[in-house]
């Protein structure tokens, strides 16, 4: 089957850190740019960050800049988000999603994990 | 950075049709025909409904719509069923990030 899970979030205090992993499976990894992608509680989804089929090119959000770090491993068919420094308003359900570089759409998506950052 | 503009909310009668907008900018909307829409159950994963413009994926239905004009793109659910309830989402390339809408909850009366 064809899917992407997210695991790794959970409760963290404000500037704490965390890692998100994504695994994927049914699909060659390497052959896709990948991307996360946010939603705070009664919020709209947010991107966060994407980063290349090989890794070679990275990009952020503004507000995940200097703070969170994406990566991936190919050969263990993973995406992974490190998040440094979190706020409270980084409380959200982070997704894993499968990108299309051609014409830069997303069409594989996780169920999503939920970070909540709080005292 | 700035979210694309959706509204917050549309409303239809099953059968009817209703036309969700996205404004954005000549850097993103207007900048590239790489918009594209997803349907959102609350708890479940985001679903692509429309790419480039005007593109549907396979095993979406020919009632779903979607079109561009200058900064503002649009999505058209005709035929509307009780399954089409759901938060409804455009996304557009915008050079070095991705940018989507607010959301529009879109409500079967």
């Amino acid at each position: 089957e064809v899917q992407l899970v997210e695991s790794g979030g959970g409760l963290v205090q404000p500037g704490g850190s965390l890692r998100l992993s994504c695994e994927s499976s049914g699909f060659t990894l390497s052959s896709y740019w990948m991307h996360w992608v946010r939603q705070a509680p009664g919020k709209g989804l947010e991107w966060v960050s994407r980063i290349k089929s090989d890794g070679s090119s990275i990009t952020y959000a503004d507000f995940a800049k200097g703070r969170f770090t994406i990566s991936r491993d190919n050969a263990k068919n993973s995406l992974y988000l490190q998040m440094n420094s979190l706020r409270v308003e980084d409380t959200a359900v982070y997704y894993c999603v499968r990108g299309n570089w051609v014409y830069w759409y997303f069409d594989l998506w996780g169920r999503g994990n939920l970070v909540t950052v709080s005292s | 950075q700035s979210a694309l503009t959706q509204p917050p909310s549309a409303s239809g009668s099953p059968g009817q049709s209703v036309t969700i907008s996205c404004t954005g900018t000549s850097i993103d909307v207007g900048g590239y025909n790489y918009v594209s829409w997803y349907q959102h159950h609350p708890g479940k994963a985001p679903k692509l409904m429309i790419f480039n413009v005007d593109k549907r994926p396979s095993g979406v239905p020919d009632r779903i719509s979607g079109s561009k004009s200058g900064n503002t793109a649009s999505l058209t659910v005709s035929g509307l069923q009780a399954e089409d309830e759901a938060d409804y989402y455009c996304s557009s390339f915008a050079g070095s990030s991705m940018l989507f809408g607010g959301g529009t909850k879109l409500t079967v009366l």
